[in-house]
Parts: structure tokens; sequence; C-alpha cells
């Protein structure tokens, strides 16, 4: 499989704790994105790498969020101190520099 | 105003029919435009993009642009039961982040 790979694929956790999600994106794909889904809406932007460089971040990111993406490959997102409205899909994107987004099959995270 | 707006729908079509999809956009500034097909409890797949005014087709669907009119349509011919799943439109600036609409449903029935 050579499509954009997340991990893990549902996450239930205990409110106030962590979690992290891991993405991998297409090989040779430079950009990488995440976004986050809730019922009935459209994924919603949370920030971008092109290579190992945060480009943007949305104001939806807060302080308990953060992303990374060490060599410009894998990237990963924590959530610090969950709360009971992080409960979302999360989803990760990534693309050469022209080229559209395509989707791995995103992390739920249910918080109890 | 959102920024990306799309009717919820259902909108519901026989098989066979032609199945139009349309949204619309505020930022003027938008380069790029995306449907994306999403079946429930899936992640989006991308089915079409457009970049230019007009008309582009692949295979049974055709991707609609008005820039004037800030308008995106998809329009889906003879639509199948497997067609059923939510559309979302979104667009860019310069191919960076993706803006979404909330989706359109659409049901094809038998």
């Amino acid at each position: 499989d050579t499509g954009v790979s997340q991990n893990p694929r549902h996450k239930i956790t205990k409110r106030g704790q962590n979690v992290t999600f891991r993405c991998d994106p297409i090989s040779e794909h430079n950009r990488l994105y995440w976004y986050r889904q809730t019922l009935g809406q459209g994924p919603e932007f949370l920030t971008y790498f092109q290579n190992e460089a945060q480009l943007e971040k949305s104001r939806l990111l807060s302080d308990r969020f953060s992303a990374e993406r060490p060599k410009g490959s894998f990237s990963t997102l924590e959530i610090q101190r969950t709360e009971q409205g992080d409960s979302a899909m999360y989803l990760c994107a990534s693309s050469l520099r022209n080229q559209p987004q395509h989707f791995g099959d995103g992390t739920r995270l249910s918080i109890l | 105003q959102k920024e990306v707006e799309q009717n919820s729908g259902p909108l519901s079509v026989p098989e066979g029919a032609i199945a139009s999809l349309n949204c619309t956009y505020s930022d003027r500034g938008s380069q790029s435009f995306f449907w994306y097909r999403q079946y429930s409890g899936k992640s989006p797949e991308l089915i079409m993009f457009i970049y230019s005014n007009g008309d582009k087709e692949d295979g049974r669907f055709t991707a609609q642009l008005n820039k004037a009119s800030q308008y995106v349509s998809l329009l889906i011919r003879d639509s199948q039961p497997s067609d059923s799943a939510t559309y979302l439109c979104a667009v860019t600036l310069a191919l960076q982040k993706l803006v979404f609409g909330t989706g359109t449903r659409l049901l094809v029935s038998p």
C-alpha cells in the first residue's frame, strides 16, 4: 500500500490523558497536512508542513496541540490533557507541492 | 458567511439519472477547486479537481467552475447506488490548506 498511512485507526482515552497520532505520507510527497473532522462537518485545517518546516497553524490548534515532522518524512500530532471537545476524526493528507492532497484513513479519537 | 457553502441535502436521485451538486465560495482569491467523496465512517477521496473556468470531464464526472459567480458544481452522469455518499467541495489559495464545505449527502435509489 503506497497511500497515506495513519496510526492508530481508533483511540479511546480518558479525559486529561495525552495522545499521539502518527502519519506516514506518500513517500515522495513533501507536503503534509493535518485536519480534524467532527460529525456532519467538513474537515477543518489544523497545520501543514513542507518538508520538516511547519509553515502554517490554525487558531484551532491550541497550546495543547503540537505537531512535528522531524525528518521531513512521517509526522506526529500530540494532544495533551485531552478534553471532551477533542473527540473527532483526525485526518492526515499529503501532496507534492503543486498537486492535490490525498488523505489517509484517519484516526478516530474518543474521549471518555 | 461561510467560506464554502453547500446544501447539506440529502439529494435523492434515481439510478441512471444525473446528480448535480453545487458549491459557492466567498474568497475571490481562491485558485483551486476540488471535489472529494466521503463514505460514512471513511476518509475523503479525491474525485475531481479544476483550476480554470469551464468544464472538466473524467468518466461519469464533470466539474464546472465559474469564477465570476464564485460557483463550482459537480455532475455525476448515470448515477449508481454506489455513488451514494457525502460529496465535499473544497477550495484553496495557492494549493495550500483546503477549506471545505459541510458536504452534500447524495442518495441514489435503485
